[in-house]
């Protein structure tokens, strides 16, 4: 069974810092990448994706891919009291059309 | 544009009871998903579909859960009879294509078997 490991956390930042949030995943063949976001009794929504390795940024946040190690992360810079929330780590699995999610690393960024 | 819509938000029920559960994708999204997901997981797939047809139920417990997208847009999930660990968030989700493209979410549907 493939898999996506989250730290469950809760990873909690002070306002105005940097969130880093990790996700390592088993299957080396995994191609795309996500990340979610799910506020309490919501739905995750999408915040981020990668497909290459390196660095894409998309305003205060940062998406980093590296497949040689199996691991992807994000960064929330400036994170705000809004931020708070649980992240999710999604990966797709053996084959392109189904994707794994971890269980989710929740953020709490005090005011 | 309209997002997933899924019904009823809530649901309460015994177990050994049915239920279902009902979802529209967004327009043009050939590809629609179902999960469940358990308080503090993250959300797992029990079945695909690609238009009308199933890509992938591998992890639907077929012989309790069932699923059908029979016009190619909206869908039904169903669960009979329920059993105390199926309390949990289902989300439908609806992507333009399956592959490697982006899935939109709806609010999900809170099932409670008592």
């Amino acid at each position: 069974q493939k898999e996506v490991e989250q730290n469950s956390g809760p990873l909690s930042v002070p306002e105005g810092a940097i969130a880093s949030l990790n996700c390592t995943y088993s299957d080396r063949g995994s191609q795309s990448f996500f990340w979610y976001r799910q506020y309490s009794g919501k739905s995750p929504e999408l915040i981020m994706s990668i497909y290459s390795n390196g660095d894409k940024e998309d305003g205060r946040f940062t998406a980093q891919l590296n497949k040689a190690s199996q691991y992807v992360s994000l960064l929330i810079r400036d994170s705000q009291p809004s931020d708070s929330a649980t992240y999710l780590c999604a990966v797709n699995g053996e084959s392109s059309y189904k994707l794994i999610f971890g269980s989710g690393t929740r953020l709490l960024v005090r005011p | 544009e309209a997002g997933v819509a899924q019904s009823p938000r809530y649901k309460i029920i015994e177990k050994r009871q049915s239920v279902a559960f009902w979802c529209n994708p967004i327009s043009g999204h050939a590809t629609l998903y179902w999960y469940q997901q358990i308080l503090g997981q993250g959300p797992k797939l029990l079945i695909q579909f690609q238009n009308n047809g199933v890509v992938d139920d591998s992890q639907l417990p077929k012989d309790r859960f069932s699923a059908e997208r029979l016009k190619g847009v909206d869908s039904t999930l169903k669960i009979q009879p329920a059993k105390l660990e199926d309390s949990a968030v289902y989300l439908c989700a609806s992507s333009l294509a399956p592959g490697l493209v982006i899935q939109y979410f709806g609010a999900g549907t809170r099932l409670s078997v008592l």
